[in-house]
């Protein structure tokens, strides 16, 4: 059984620029979740992916998107980059949209953003 | 704003000792109350988890105990060791909420 993948591991990219980040969910998972880590802080929910379609949003501005495959994969996108925006992005899957118990998420090692 | 408050930012504790974190939710919805532990370049790994129906839960070493009326949960690590030098982060949710809240974490360190 494989785990959640993403990539790249890290990337480094210019205030203004947009970017892409790429998320494999665990085998048997269907949803797909990402949550933004500011360094020293917890994970924050951006969105959730399920049936290809977005299931829920937290407090984030437009400019950050995603997209779900038929496959299940997820993608991350920024656009607009802010040097806030740097961070450690993760990505949980999970079979259902549930969070909780032994059926909720598995998380990634996550893409470390660094924007200057 | 935050749901979910975490104290100490960080704790240093001896080979055997005894680690504990606290967490204090605002939310009453909240029913779902799991830790995770991270290490570093990895994600959160599901540790243990309660719900108020019960006021504590033992997993091996790791136990929470929960205060619905304080709205209040803690993880006790017992016997530490150097291997559980790790981040711990409290998180809370709806039961089969979309989404978790989480805490801003504990940085343990095991000292051997």
């Amino acid at each position: 059984e494989t785990g959640v993948t993403q990539s790249p591991t890290h990337l480094i990219k210019t205030r203004g620029q947009q970017v892409t980040l790429r998320c494999s969910s665990q085998s048997g998972h269907n949803t797909v979740s990402w949550y933004q880590q500011a360094l020293g802080q917890g994970p924050q929910f951006i969105f959730q992916y399920y049936r290809e379609e977005e299931n829920g949003r937290g407090n984030f501005p437009p400019r950050f998107s995603g997209l779900q495959f038929p496959n299940y994969s997820s993608e991350l996108n920024v656009n607009a980059l802010e040097l806030d925006d740097s961070a450690l992005y993760l990505c949980a899957s999970s079979l259902g949209t549930g969070s909780s118990g032994s059926s909720g998420y598995t998380f990634g090692s996550g893409t470390r953003l660094t924007v200057v | 704003q935050q749901q979910v408050k975490q104290s100490p930012q960080s704790l240093i504790v001896q080979k055997g000792g005894i680690s504990i974190i606290n967490c204090a939710y605002e939310n009453t919805a909240f029913d779902y109350f799991p830790w995770y532990q991270q290490f570093p370049g990895k994600g959160p790994a599901l540790l243990i988890a309660i719900r108020p129906d019960v006021s504590e839960k033992k997993e091996g070493r790791f136990t929470i105990s929960f205060n619905k009326s304080a709205k209040q949960f803690s993880l006790h690590i017992m016997d530490s060791q150097p291997g559980d030098s790790a981040t711990y982060f409290c998180a809370a949710s709806r039961w089969a909420d979309y989404k978790l809240s989480f805490g801003a974490g504990t940085t343990v360190t095991v000292r051997a």
